[in-house]
């Protein structure tokens, strides 16, 4: 049982160019989350879906793109990366609550610099 | 809107208790949780409390919920230096929605 799984771990890119962050995640999941993490900043909600086929917009949502297509996969790109997408991404998991709390999962992160 | 605020920085003697606080803006939050992030990881649950109660204690961690006053604070007793992390303070006001979270506190833990 591998959890929330974020591919790649680290990546460098140039300004302009584009890449796609996976987050898969094995427990059945319905919700799905992608923040990032910046010093001083805390963690800030970029996207999230509700369940297969489904996203919404976060708190921070410009400048990147998502997509659902698999209950167990949550997409992230970017379409042309900029210095300040420079960050550490994590992509979270939880389950549909009925009523009571649900813990969310995080992945390991993905350190991406643009330069 | 939502806000969720926290101290930066703490730095307690082993041994120790730590007290981190955190206060948020939002009435309507249900869930108020403390996570734990230790360096190059994710976070971690370590510990959440329901709107309707004022403390909740496991084993080393006692968490403190002043509803009036949006204040929340996680106390971990006979602090040790594997307690040295960025801990978060989080809200959502159900168990369905995203969660919120502070800008982190860094514990640092002195031997």
């Amino acid at each position: 049982n591998a959890g929330v799984t974020q591919t790649p771990k680290f990546r460098v890119l140039k300004t302009g160019q584009s890449m796609t962050l996976l987050c898969a995640q094995d427990m059945n999941h319905e919700y799905m989350y992608w923040y990032r993490q910046d010093p001083g900043m805390g963690l800030r909600l970029i996207h999230y879906s509700v369940g297969e086929g489904t996203t919404a917009k976060g708190e921070v949502p410009d400048g990147y793109n998502v997509s659902r297509l698999k209950k167990q996969n949550f997409l992230l790109g970017l379409e042309s990366a900029a210095p300040s997408q420079t960050s550490v991404y994590f992509c979270a998991s939880r389950v549909r609550g009925a009523g009571g709390n649900t813990e969310a999962f995080f992945g390991q992160g993905t350190r991406l610099t643009v330069v | 809107g939502e806000d969720v605020e926290q101290s930066l920085f703490l730095s307690v003697r082993e041994g120790d208790s730590s007290v981190i606080n955190c206060t948020y803006t939002d009435s309507s939050s249900t869930y108020l949780y403390w996570y734990k992030q230790e360096p190059g990881a994710g976070l971690q649950l370590l510990t959440y409390i329901f709107s309707n109660m004022d403390m909740k204690q496991d084993q080393r961690l006692t968490v403190l919920l002043n509803k009036k006053d949006k204040h929340l604070s996680l106390r971990i007793a006979d602090t040790q230096t594997g307690d040295s992390a960025i801990y978060f303070c989080a809200e959502s006001k159900s168990g369905n929605t995203p969660l919120v979270f502070g800008k982190g506190t860094r514990l640092s833990v002195i031997a």
